[in-house]
């Protein structure tokens, strides 16, 4: 099974400033199998970025994955207030099929 | 556009079963596999497995085997999750949610989710 260990757990920051939220897995993962989603309160987690780098339809390019291997990268370079939100790493195994990291919940400071 | 459409909350004894439904439209149907996640109160999403709408053929995450069946009705376009011997524990909210792309895209869109509580 693969474990995402994302960090930090809690990131405070302010509109307009550069966020970072990093993913680790516990064995490698091929890019092209690693996934971030944005969850905001009460509704379902929307896909932002998949292959680690791609950006889904319609998802602004202040949004931008990287990464390989272990470690996995979200930036969002210029924050807007809809973006503090809960985000998670999902990568693709065998069992189980898909797995999801704890989340890093982003709060305006 | 698509659109995944499910059923209303349920409240549930322990011991007792869940069936939740998961309503596709705006894309065909049987093209695209389907996936059911389910998240517990302020925890993160958990895998549960996935369907192929065209065959019927599933795939369940080893926690749930033996407790979750997936069925299909393509005359409506229609997917069900059925959870049994439910326990304080499931209390969760679940959701349907459409594979782009086997392993690349396990979502790209969501149903609303369902909630549902079991409590005696």
């Amino acid at each position: 099974e693969i474990v995402l260990t994302q960090s930090p757990g809690n990131l405070s920051l302010s509109p307009g400033e550069r966020a970072t939220l990093s993913c680790r897995a516990s064995q490698s993962v091929s890019s092209s199998y690693l996934a971030w989603y944005q969850q905001r309160p009460g509704q379902a987690p929307r896909l932002l970025i998949y292959g680690a780098s791609t950006r889904a339809t319609g998802i602004p390019d202040r949004f931008s994955g990287s990464g390989s291997g272990t470690d996995f990268t979200l930036t969002i370079s210029r924050l807007e207030p809809e973006d503090f939100a809960v985000y998670y790493c999902q990568s693709y195994g065998s069992s189980p099929l898909y797995s999801f990291g704890q989340g890093t919940k982003l709060e305006i400071k | 556009q698509v659109q995944l459409v499910q059923s209303g909350a349920e409240v549930k004894k322990p011991g007792a079963s869940v069936k939740v439904s998961c309503k596709a439209s705006g894309y065909t149907f049987t093209n695209y596999y389907m996936n059911w996640v389910r998240q517990a109160p302020g925890q993160g999403p958990e895998w549960m497995g996935v369907n192929n709408p065209s065959l019927g053929d599933t795939m369940y995450a080893q926690k749930f085997q033996g407790r979750v069946t997936f069925t299909t009705d393509t005359s409506t376009s229609t997917v069900y999750m059925e959870l049994s011997s439910l326990r304080s524990e499931d209390t969760a909210i679940y959701y349907c949610a459409r594979e782009g792309a086997r392993g690349v895209i396990m979502a790209d869109f969501w149903g609303q989710g369902t909630l549902v509580t079991v409590s005696s």
